[in-house]
């Protein structure tokens, strides 16, 4: 059964460095979704791409995080600097299109924890 | 705006006994309803969906029925397993997708 790719899939760093996460989505799946979960909470939606285009990034903090899918597949989601706060599980996820109907697939995640 | 309210955990069961986990949600629209479930250290997997009113969802014996009126899409299953345990998330689709705090659930053997 096709997957929801993530790596890395744990990730320790020092306040104030740079951290990336990478993402490929299923083949075929037009939208693709960065969540932030921190732990005991539900995700939260970080930022949402139709395709290449951000379609949704409204609770992004654009001053440390930004998120990319250049050729509208796989996607990398950036922070720098890093702050204490930022410890959680990011999750990538995707699915066919954006209607409300369909199911949304998610990786594994990527733990990240700064120090 | 939408909402998502799920009953809090930790629940705690015996092998066996039947399980409700409570969700009910605020919609201006007609949303499509979702559980998930997570086990320790995973992502979110689909359990079972819902798109419109009345219809049931259902998948490895948990239920959910999608009930209008009351605005509730309660998960339910009839004897559960220890490898039940795990973290179950309500989730509503409309032109956001919204996900509750989640419920864990601990069973007993």
């Amino acid at each position: 059964e096709a997957e929801v790719a993530q790596s890395p899939r744990y990730k320790i760093t020092e306040k104030s460095q740079a951290v990336a996460f990478w993402c490929d989505p299923i083949s075929g799946h037009a939208t693709l979704y960065w969540y932030r979960q921190i732990l005991g909470q539900g995700p939260e939606l970080l930022v949402q791409f139709q395709d290449e285009s951000v379609v949704d990034d409204s609770q992004l903090p654009k001053d440390r995080f930004s998120a990319e899918r250049l050729k509208g597949v796989d996607s990398t989601l950036k922070i720098q600097p890093a702050e204490l706060g930022d410890s959680a599980m990011y999750l990538c996820a995707s699915s066919l299109t954006d209607r409300a109907g369909n199911t949304i697939y998610f990786g594994e995640g990527s733990w990240l924890t700064v120090v | 705006g939408d909402s998502v309210t799920q009953m809090e955990g930790p629940v705690t069961l015996s092998e066996e006994a039947f399980l409700t986990i409570n969700c009910t949600y605020t919609a201006t629209g007609y949303p499509s309803l979702f559980w998930y479930v997570q086990y320790p250290g995973e992502g979110l997997q689909l359990l079972l969906k819902a798109t419109k009113a009345d219809d049931k969802g259902s998948n490895k014996g948990f239920e959910a029925t999608y009930r209008k009126e009351t605005t509730s899409f309660h998960l339910e299953k009839g004897s559960v397993q220890v490898s039940d345990s795990a973290v179950y998330f309500c989730d509503i689709r409309d032109d956001k997708i919204i996900f509750g705090k989640g419920t864990r659930l601990h069973i007993l053997p």
